[in-house]
């Protein structure tokens, strides 16, 4: 079983749709959860990043971590199409040992 | 130059070839990454570098070596490769290896094995 799982879609929407895209993972240690974004021809970004479970929100993007149920969420308010770009997720155990694990990316394009 | 830079950007290279990718950080980081992005893969960790001592190596073959001669600049020398080696290389640094710890990425290098 693959510790971090993600649709790698592609998704489609118009402009201004909400957006909502999801993770599920397997270990119950991990306890930062973060969401990259990933533009054609560039290296990933941070755009998001949350500690155990909650909500957090930052401008148009909020994101969401049910430790519960072992699900992570993004969504995206107002979508532009700057938005367009692959959406990572990633969770990390938390101590200086273990590393980032990612998902394959979900691929958002948002037509205008 | 500011952030993560690589080069080179492309790298096409037969399989007896002997290359090497180069990773610069200018962010004043203590740990330094390689990773592979391949198609529909996750990003797959390849090695971890904390203050220029290798912490990790996520079972990579050692037809890719890396070097890492101080805190500010990554290699990964490649040879004998094949051609499921083809991907985007990225490189990226972070002020140390816990969880909390942005990490920021290079544009990475397009490597195709023929």
């Amino acid at each position: 079983q693959k510790e971090v799982e993600q649709d790698p879609g592609p998704l489609s929407v118009p402009e201004g749709a909400i957006v909502s895209l999801n993770c599920t993972y397997s270990n119950s240690a991990f306890q930062y959860f973060m969401w990259y974004r990933q533009y054609s021809r560039k290296g990933p970004e941070l755009l998001m990043y949350t500690y155990s479970s909650g909500n957090k929100e930052d401008g148009r993007f909020t994101a969401q971590v049910d430790k519960s149920s072992k699900y992570i969420s993004l969504f995206i308010r107002d979508s532009q199409p700057s938005d367009s770009a692959t959406y990572l997720c990633a969770s990390h155990y938390g101590g200086s040992q273990g590393n980032l694990i990612f998902g394959k990316g979900t691929k958002l394009s948002v037509k205008p | 130059e500011t952030g993560v830079t690589q080069t080179p950007r492309h790298l096409v290279m037969g399989m007896t070839n002997k290359k090497s990718l180069k990773c610069e950080q200018h962010l004043g980081h203590n740990a330094m990454y390689w990773y592979k992005q391949s198609a529909k893969k996750p990003l797959e960790l390849m090695f971890v570098y904390n203050f220029k001592e290798q912490t990790e190596n996520n079972s990579v073959p050692s037809r890719f070596s890396p070097e890492c001669p101080n805190s500010s600049h990554l290699f990964l020398h490649l040879h004998t490769l094949q051609p499921e080696d083809s991907a985007l290389y990225l490189c990226a640094s972070s002020g140390g290896t816990s969880g909390h710890n942005e990490q920021f990425f290079g544009p990475g290098t397009r490597l195709t094995v023929l």
